[in-house]
């Protein structure tokens, strides 16, 4: 079982909805990452956060909103979509920021469509 | 985004055989390099992170090997079995976490 958890497993959602994508670990990990996964294709990071503070933002639309109220706790709020970001979204957390001993811990993923 | 490209990208083995696979990555601004073991309807596991030209590591069957210079990382499953059927995915890091991810090898271990 992962230590990280996302919520909810599987999303559909219509182009104007607003839901949110939620993400929670318990290992004192100081960084946080979105991925977003489509089908054959290599995960994509989105968005890190290290000490609860946005570190990398890799130019997503601004229809994807992150947020981290606390150390263990990572959100992505999700506002008019596109069919064309159905995907895979997963997160990850890692002990610091780079660094040897940081391999990423990574959550079972939420399955998002949208229609 | 830079390229990486993992090699094969599917590869049907026998219970029992051994098998590698190639990540290849660019020899520039490399800070790390790691493996990751994905089951279906599991999350991605860490298996190794590897940082220094020539590094060896091991877990169990399963061992890497890199090569900075040139650009490359295998990993080696000695006597495969069904339970190591998986998607192996690699990821090049240049610093900071920021890792860019190869698209796989998803092996499958007939028994």
């Amino acid at each position: 079982d992962t230590e990280v958890t996302q919520t909810p497993k599987h999303l559909v959602m219509g182009m104007t909805n607003k839901k949110s994508l939620k993400c929670e670990q318990h290992m004192g990990h100081r960084a946080m990452y979105w991925y977003k996964q489509k089908a054959k294709k290599p995960p994509e990071l989105m968005f890190v956060y290290s000490y609860e503070k946005l570190s990398i933002n890799e130019s997503v639309p601004s229809r994807f909103s992150p947020e981290c109220p606390n150390s263990s706790l990572l959100n992505l709020h999700l506002h008019a979509l596109q069919p064309e970001d159905s995907a895979l979204y997963l997160c990850a957390s890692s002990q610091e920021l780079g660094g040897n001993n940081s391999p990423l811990h990574f959550g079972n993923g939420t399955r998002l469509t949208v229609t | 985004i830079l390229n990486v490209e993992q090699s094969p990208q599917s590869l049907h083995v026998q219970e029992g055989d051994s098998t590698n696979f190639t990540c290849s990555f660019p020899s520039s601004n490399f800070y790390a390099l790691h493996w990751y073991r994905w089951e279906t309807a599991k999350s991605p596991e860490a298996l190794f992170v590897m940082t220094l030209n020539g590094d060896e590591k091991k877990k169990g069957r399963i061992s890497a090997t890199l090569n900075t210079k040139e650009g490359y990382s295998y990993l080696y499953i000695k006597g495969s079995q069904p339970e190591d059927s998986a998607t192996y995915l690699c990821a090049f890091e240049t610093g900071a976490n920021n890792l860019f991810f190869g698209t796989g090898t998803r092996l499958t271990v007939i028994p």
